[in-house]
């Protein structure tokens, strides 16, 4: 049972490049989120899909977009990178929105942007 | 926003010791979740409680709704204990806090 996984693991990309961060959940759950990490702050959502065929945005979604693609799978897309996002980012699944179900993250990208 | 704040931020303990993290947050939740990230940089559940206590292993967490608190306690900690602790609350989305880097030395 591999839970979530994330791909890929490490990342460098120039100013302006575009990558997508892909994620896939094997535990059937409706609701995915994407989250940053910086460092001296909590993770930060920056986007989710409470279930199949919904995405929102969440607290700091600028620079970014996201697809659900199927039930499992929810990719984060930087169509331009700036230095600013660099950071290490966290896929994440739940069996329901709102906080009143587990969490199961992925393994995190770190992402540098120079 | 519910604001989260974890204390202490840091915190070097020996092995064997009683160790306590405490999360308080301003707004009425539902759920409280305690998360472990390991140096190597996983993030795993450890609890998710509404209210009274949960226990598993040597982890104890418990929450009290009225004061908006909770604290997750380590018994008999070992170096393997030492990772960053995170409290999240239940909301519109979760709300974390900075997290508590715990050390364990031997």
């Amino acid at each position: 049972n591999a839970g979530v996984t994330q791909t890929p693991k490490f990342q460098v990309l120039k100013t302006g490049q575009s990558m997508t961060l892909q994620c896939a959940q094997d535990m059937n759950h409706n609701s995915m989120y994407w989250y940053r990490q910086d460092p001296g702050m909590g993770l930060r959502l920056i986007y989710y899909s409470a279930s199949e065929g919904t995405t929102d945005k969440g607290e700091v979604p600028n620079g970014y977009n996201v697809s659900r693609l199927n039930k499992r799978e929810f990719s984060l897309r930087l169509e331009s990178a700036a230095p600013s996002q660099t950071s290490v980012y966290f896929c994440a699944s739940s069996e329901r929105w709102g906080g009143n179900s587990p969490l199961h993250f992925g393994n995190g990208t770190r992402l540098t942007v120079t | 926003k519910n604001e989260v704040e974890q204390s202490p931020q840091n915190l070097t303990a020996q092995e064997g010791e009683f160790i306590t993290i405490n999360c308080s947050y301003s707004v009425g939740i539902s759920a409280l979740h305690w998360l472990q990230q390991h140096p190597g940089g996983g993030i795993v559940s450890l609890f998710m409680l509404s209210s009274g206590k949960k226990k598993h292993g040597r982890l104890i967490a418990t929450i009290n709704i009225q004061e908006k608190h909770s604290s997750l306690h380590i018994t008999a900690s070992h170096p393997r204990d030492s990772a960053v602790y995170i409290c999240a609350v239940s909301g519109y989305a979760l709300n974390f806090g900075k997290g508590t880097s715990l050390l364990v030395t031997p």
